[in-house]
């Protein structure tokens, strides 16, 4: 299995400005995804976090609008940038460990744009 | 398109008897299904796996059952209880090391 930590667990921002949330495995794992949760929605996956390249965004969704970087195997950070209210969401940090298929997700980050 | 579907309504249940769950899914050919659970406020938890060449999978009071002909899987809690009030999520992977795609998640309401 993996722990996962997110930091911050929550914010509330202003319009326009930007927003890094940061996650931490605390082992080395394979696979790290970030998903966005909308207030009772499901999860939809943001991009897969690529160790030492740029990483792959799902259809949506935009590097200029959600950077990502991921510079060793157990860390991984989103930025949310020039944020609406419509970015007002959860976002999960989630990891695949090498051997396992199953996915492990962190706490999320609460986030409110005014 | 793809699409993978969980019944929205919330299922109100009294404790001890069984909760079903179901998730249909088109346009997909998983290899394998999985289902979690999500607490409000909490990440995701992972309960089962069932791949696509297996029926049924079981552990402890949780039964996943997973039928590729009719492209849906069933979710079962037997002697429910208040602690197992959640939201259950079903997510389909095409195939090992791919991502997850998930449902829209269904709530249980355990009553004692």
């Amino acid at each position: 299995s993996a722990v996962i930590s997110q930091k911050p667990s929550r914010d509330i921002c202003q319009r326009g400005t930007s927003l890094t949330i940061q996650c931490q495995v605390d082992s080395q794992v394979t696979m790290m995804f970030w998903y966005r949760q909308q207030p009772g929605q499901s999860l939809t996956l943001i991009a897969t976090a690529n160790q030492g390249s740029e990483a792959t965004y799902e259809s949506g969704f935009v590097i200029d609008k959600f950077p990502i970087s991921r510079p060793n195997l157990t860390f991984s950070t989103l930025t949310v940038s020039n944020m609406s209210p419509e970015d007002s969401s959860i976002y999960l940090c989630s990891v695949r460990t090498s051997v396992q298929e199953t996915q492990y997700f962190g706490p999320g980050t609460r986030l409110l744009v005014l | 398109s793809q699409k993978i579907e969980q019944n929205s309504e919330a299922l109100n249940i009294q404790e001890g008897k069984t909760a079903t769950l179901t998730c249909n899914y088109t346009n997909y050919s998983p290899a394998y299904l999985q289902w979690y659970r999500q607490d409000p406020g909490r990440g995701p938890v992972f309960l089962l796996l069932i791949r696509e060449n297996e029926k049924e999978k079981r552990k402890e009071r949780l039964k996943v059952t997973f039928d590729t002909t009719l492209k849906q899987s069933l979710f079962h809690i037997t002697a429910s209880q208040p602690a197992d009030s959640a939201t259950y999520l079903c997510a389909l992977d095409k195939a090992a090391g791919n991502k997850l795609t998930f449902g829209g998640g269904t709530r249980v309401l355990v009553k004692p």
